[in-house]
């Protein structure tokens, strides 16, 4: 089963650092999704992509995140300058066009900044 | 507006019983509402969706009730089972599906034995 999946599933950082997530969807699956989940909450979008186009980007998204699908397939997602706030788990999502309502989910990457 | 409320926040259900979550938009735009179901350590998978042609939608024990008029909609699990302990989410999606998802909160439900 080639479901979507993340790496690293775990990083721990020190305040300050750059950390990036790597995100490979569902082969056949044309769009890509980005959320962030904080224990107790639901998953809050963060941008996605349709093949390498990125079509939306949330206002929660500050500068300091960047997201990037360079050749339509993997999705990388940086973060620079790390805040404690940052901590959560990293979630990557994808879709079909045909039923762009069903999302895959990975089982995520959990950042932890000391 | 595109905020989803979700409750309750948690739920405990004995082993048979009917479990019952509920969303509340208020976004009139959205017209795709999927429930996704959340065990730990794993990403949301999904369970069920509606469109709002239609008031209900039933998939084995899981059932979608649809209230456009309120802007709200339910999740019922009949005979719930201990397997069915997890986090539910509803969401909330316009262009059929095509925009992005807005979550709700969560319900965390716990079926006792």
């Amino acid at each position: 089963d080639t479901g979507v999946s993340q790496d690293p599933r775990h990083k721990i950082t020190k305040r300050g650092q750059n950390v990036t997530f790597r995100c490979d969807p569902i082969s056949e699956h044309n769009r890509l999704y980005w959320y962030r989940q904080t224990l107790g909450q639901g998953p809050e979008f963060l941008t996605y992509f349709q093949n390498e186009a990125q079509l939306e980007k949330s206002r929660l998204l500050s500068d300091r995140f960047s997201a990037e699908r360079p050749k339509g397939s993997f999705s990388t997602l940086e973060i620079q300058r790390t805040e404690q706030g940052d901590s959560a788990m990293y979630l990557c999502a994808s879709s079909s066009m045909d039923r762009t309502g069903e999302l895959f989910f990975g089982e995520g990457s959990r950042l932890t900044v000391l | 507006q595109q905020q989803v409320k979700q409750s309750p926040q948690s739920l405990i259900v004995q082993k048979g019983g009917i479990s019952i979550i509920n969303c509340a938009y208020e976004n009139t735009a959205f017209d795709y509402f999927p429930w996704y179901q959340q065990f730990p350590g794993k990403g949301p998978a999904l369970l069920i969706a509606i469109r709002p042609d239609v008031s209900e939608k039933k998939e084995g024990r899981f059932t979608i009730s649809f209230n456009k008029s309120a802007k709200q909609f339910s999740l019922h699990i009949m005979d719930s089972q201990p397997g069915d302990s997890a986090t539910y989410f509803c969401a909330a999606s316009m262009g059929t599906g095509r925009r992005a998802l807005t979550f709700g909160s969560g319900t965390r439900l716990q079926v006792q034995p």
